[in-house]
């Protein structure tokens, strides 16, 4: 029962670097998004998609890519990577909109370091 | 100002002991409200729905107070398993963002 997976759990990069953080759900969730939660902030959101081919820009979608060219996955690309997106980065998905009673899974979360 | 406001704590409570801690939000037109717990470096979990009625899941209390924008969550017989982050969330008008607070810490000593 995997629910939502994600890798690596733990990245350094160096600044300017680029990376995909994997995100991957098998419970046929249409909604998918990723959030980064930094200390004394709470979770923002990146990108979120409602379906395959769908994707918008949540509240910090500067330095950040996603795509999404299937129901399961949803990777996170950094283009080059800046200290200040050293974080943690988690991965959700629901199974619909989240005012309608759908509840929202997360992954164990990625932790980045950028040196 | 932001969203949703939380006291960081820490509430450093004995076993035994009740806590209670509120959560502000801005938006007016917020519709749904909930608690999630987050353990150290581990990814939030949802621990209860809040609503307009006030709703209790065991030893745990939430309220919804819509004309003070505020919502509470209240820790009866604290437990040392209840030591965790609590976070405030709630979804405004979009259907697939949620607003989250920082966090109120509580830690349970024996």
């Amino acid at each position: 029962n995997a629910g939502v997976t994600q890798t690596p759990k733990f990245q350094v990069l160096k600044t300017g670097q680029s990376m995909t953080l994997q995100c991957a759900q098998d419970m046929n969730h249409e909604y998918m998004s990723w959030y980064r939660q930094d200390p004394g902030m709470g979770l923002r959101l990146i990108h979120y998609s409602v379906g395959a081919g769908i994707t918008d820009q949540g509240e910090v979608p500067n330095g950040y890519n996603v795509s999404r060219s299937t129901t399961e996955d949803f990777p996170l690309r950094l283009l080059s990577a800046a200290p200040s997106q050293t974080s943690v980065y988690f991965c959700a998905s629901s199974g619909g909109p989240l005012n309608s009673g759908n509840t929202i899974y997360f992954g164990e979360g990625s932790w980045l370091t950028v040196v | 100002r932001k969203e949703v406001e939380q006291d960081p704590g820490p509430f450093n409570v004995p076993e035994g002991a009740t806590v209670a801690f509120n959560c502000t939000y801005s938006n007016s037109a917020s519709q749904s409200f909930f608690w999630y717990r987050q353990d150290c470096r581990k990814e939030p979990k949802l621990l209860m729905s809040v609503y307009s009625s006030g709703n209790e899941d065991g030893r745990f209390t939430a309220q919804l107070n819509r004309a003070s924008q505020y919502i509470s969550l209240l820790i009866r017989d604290s437990k040392l398993s209840d030591s965790a982050t609590y976070l405030c969330v709630v979804i405004g008008s979009n259907d697939y963002k949620l607003s989250f607070g920082a966090g109120t810490t509580v830690t349970v000593r024996a």
